[in-house]
């Protein structure tokens, strides 16, 4: 099974902050790779698919970038909604499987 | 509007059964796999099965392979999770979820709400 990783596991951000998200595979996924947002008691909320194509009314201030086993989340300009729990997961192989999370939270 | 709403869930004793349903509308449910993703209390997302569009290829994890069971309704839009031997570690909300396109090896672009799914005596 492909393993991932994210760093940090957590991180604390002030409204207008930029942030960004690493998320590691334990091998090459090209640039099949994912990224999503959980807020707590919510259903996740999906914002990027191939790396750094943005989903359907997804705000231009996520971006992803990377490819083969390195990838980041940039969040521009932090607002109160974008604080909760972010996901990566890799689909090039199955099992597909998800990084632990990160937890964006206010400084 | 796609939307995907769960039922099902419940409380269970282990060793015990319990079939999820995900209703689909808003979209060509037969082009689509559809996927169950769980979620265990407090913890991280977790892919469970994947079911083809037209039901005959499953996937399965292997923690639950050979316990669940994934199928699809395509006259009634809707995908199913049967779950025998139910432990206490399949406690969790489970997801079903929509790929952004059609085939297997896509990432998900709809969620449902969730169920949850309790093991405990």
């Amino acid at each position: 099974d492909i393993q991932m990783t994210q760093s940090p596991s957590s991180l604390s951000a002030s409204v207008g902050d930029r942030i960004t998200i690493t998320c590691r595979a334990s091998q090459g996924i090209i640039d099949y790779l994912a990224w999503y947002q959980q807020k707590p008691g919510k259903a996740p909320k999906s914002l990027l698919f191939a790396a750094s194509d943005l989903h359907s009314g997804v705000p231009s201030k996520f971006s992803g970038s990377g490819s083969g086993t390195e990838f980041t989340l940039t969040i521009t300009n932090l607002q109160p909604e974008d604080f909760g729990t972010y996901y990566c997961q890799q689909y090039k192989t199955l099992p597909f499987t998800f990084g632990p999370g990160t937890t964006v939270d206010l400084k | 509007e796609v939307q995907l709403l769960e039922s099902g869930g419940g409380l269970v004793q282990p060793g015990g059964s319990l079939t999820l349903s995900c209703a689909a509308s808003g979209f060509t449910f037969y082009n689509f796999a559809m996927t169950w993703v769980r979620q265990g209390p407090g913890e991280g997302l977790q892919w469970v099965s994947t079911v083809s569009g037209g039901g005959d290829t499953t996937f399965y994890a292997d923690s639950v392979r050979g316990r669940f069971t994934v199928s699809r309704d395509n006259s009634m839009n809707t995908v199913y999770l049967q779950m025998n031997s139910l432990r206490a570690d399949d406690t969790g909300i489970y997801y079903c979820a929509k790929p952004y396109a059609s085939g297997t090896y896509y990432s998900f672009n709809h969620w449902g709400q969730g169920t949850l799914v309790s093991v405990s005596s």
